[in-house]
C-alpha cells in the first residue's frame, strides 16, 4: 500500500496563477482531509471530507476548492494564487470513526511569486 | 469551535533529562487527543493519542495525561534522547460532530542537547 500520495511535490505559482494538489489514497479511507503549514507554525485545516460527493469548510478555506467524486481522491484547487498561500500542504485520510488514526501524505511545497 | 493552545513554543533539554509539553483545548465534546511527531521536511507521524475515557496512557518513553475538567493533556518523554529532537503537535477531535478533524495547536520545537 502505497498509503496517501500527494502530487506535485514541489511546485512555484506565479501571482493569479491557478493549479490543483492532487491527493489520493489506497486504504479504502472513507475521510480526508487539506491542511495547510506556514513556516514555524501548526497545521491549519482548509477543507475535509467524510465520503464521495461530501466536503466542508474546515479553518482556513478562503481561496481554495475541492471536490471528492470518489472514495480514493481529493483534490485541492488554488484559485487565483497570492503569496499568503506560499506554504506547505499536506494532504490526510483516516478511517470513517472518530478517533481513528489521520495519515498523512509527504507533503506539496508551493510558493507564489 | 475548538480551540487548541500548546507551551511552551520551544524547549531545550540534556540528553537523559525528562521533556513535558502541554496543550489546552476549548471544546469540552472532544474526546480524542493526539500527539504527532514532525521532523524537519517531514511529514507529521502519530506517536501516541489518549481518549477522553482514559486519564493516562503510556508508550515506553513516551506517556500521555489527560485531565477532562481542567480541559489540558500534556506529553511526557523521559530519558530523552537526540533523535527526539523534532516539532511535537498536540490535535483535539471533536467526537460528536462524526468527521473525525482534528485541530492542531501551534508546536513545540524540542531541542535535545547531547
Amino acid at each position: 500500500n502505497a498509503g496517501v500520495t500527494q502530487t506535485p511535490k514541489f511546485r512555484i505559482l506565479k501571482i493569479g496563477q491557478s493549479m490543483t494538489l492532487q491527493c489520493t489514497q489506497d486504504m479504502n479511507h472513507n475521510y480526508m482531509y487539506w491542511y495547510r503549514q506556514d513556516p514555524g507554525m501548526g497545521l491549519k485545516l482548509i477543507y475535509y471530507s467524510v465520503g464521495a460527493g461530501i466536503t466542508d469548510k474546515g479553518e482556513v478555506p478562503n481561496g481554495y476548492n475541492v471536490s471528492r467524486s470518489t472514495t480514493e481522491d481529493f483534490p485541492l484547487r488554488l484559485e487565483l494564487a497570492a503569496p499568503s498561500q506560499t506554504s506547505v500542504y499536506f494532504c490526510a485520510s483516516s478511517l470513517a470513526t472518530p478517533g481513528n488514526t489521520i495519515y498523512f501524505g509527504e507533503g506539496s511545497w508551493l510558493t507564489v511569486v | 469551535g475548538e480551540n487548541v493552545e500548546q507551551h511552551p513554543s520551544t524547549l531545550s533539554v540534556q540528553e537523559g533529562d525528562s521533556a513535558v509539553i502541554k496543550c489546552t483545548y476549548s471544546d469540552s465534546a472532544s474526546n480524542y487527543f493526539p500527539w504527532y511527531k514532525q521532523e524537519l521536511g517531514k511529514r507529521p507521524q502519530l506517536i501516541i493519542d489518549i481518549r477522553s475515557n482514559v486519564g493516562e496512557k503510556k508508550d515506553q518513553r513516551i506517556a500521555v495525561t489527560l485531565n477532562k475538567t481542567a480541559k489540558h493533556f500534556s506529553l511526557h518523554i523521559t530519558e530523552t534522547q537526540p533523535e527526539d529532537s523534532a516539532v511535537y503537535f498536540c490535535a483535539a477531535s471533536h467526537g460528536s460532530s462524526n468527521t473525525g478533524k482534528l485541530i492542531f495547536g501551534q508546536g513545540t520545537t524540542l531541542q535535545v542537547k547531547p
